[in-house]
């Protein structure tokens, strides 16, 4: 069974970094073809994909957070980290983290509960 | 990037009713659209991938068609547990877009 739990602050400073882990379990990120990824919600708003890391290292991102966004993995933990720069309060939103199985590309098929972060001085 | 716009952006329906969206991308992404289904304060469940295959243990009241730029979902016979707001997302290309959603309520 394929389980994927978000963590990290629930409230951050603008200008400040976030960090936030995704540590998951029923998979590893060494296999091939798989994949996990960031995306996030605002409150009330539609979903916006954010970062993807794939098996072999591959990462990718949304060319509109790019410069802002750091996604790395630990496969001995069994966990992806997103960081993510000079935060805003229009960051405020969820984040999720979700899982991918069909090589590059693919839809997400587990996701986790997600993480609110208020972005707020 | 390609937009992905769909439609309505909410719908009212009674139980036992048929219900339609689409979702319309800005350029050609062949099949690789996928379907979720989103409940208050939950996450995504993925109903539907390569526009028109049910994931293991969605019921098949659900189903999707489409190809190229155009696609539908469709909940033949609308259930309670229905009500919630659905997302489509296409992963032809990066970036990976989502529709902007299409909140289901009851009538």
């Amino acid at each position: 069974q394929i389980t994927l739990k978000e963590s990290g602050p629930t409230l951050v400073k603008p200008t400040q970094t976030l960090t936030l882990t995704c540590t998951f379990s029923g998979f590893s990120l060494s296999t091939s073809g798989v994949g996990v990824g960031w995306i996030r919600q605002p409150p009330g708003k539609a979903l916006e994909w954010l970062a993807l890391i794939y098996w072999d290292d591959d990462k990718r991102y949304s060319p509109s957070l790019k410069s802002r966004l750091t996604i790395t993995k630990d496969t001995s933990k069994n966990q992806v980290v997103l960081t993510m720069t000079n935060m805003d309060p229009v960051d405020t939103a969820t984040y999720y983290c979700a899982h991918s199985s069909g090589s590059y590309l693919d839809a997400f098929d587990i996701w986790g509960q997600g993480t609110m972060v208020t972005v707020s001085s | 990037a390609i937009r992905i716009t769909q439609s309505p952006s909410s719908l009212s329906a009674s139980t036992g009713d048929r219900v339609t969206i689409t979702c319309r991308a800005s350029q050609g992404i062949s099949s690789y659209l996928a379907w979720y289904q989103q409940k208050p304060g939950k996450a995504p469940k993925l109903l539907i991938y390569a526009a028109s295959t049910l994931q293991s243990g969605v019921p098949s009241r659900f189903s999707g068609s489409g190809s190229g730029t155009d696609f539908t979902l469709t909940i033949s016979c609308l259930q309670s547990e229905d009500f919630a707001t659905y997302y489509c997302q296409q992963y032809n290309s990066y970036p990976l877009t989502f529709g902007g959603g299409t909140k289901v309520e009851i009538k």
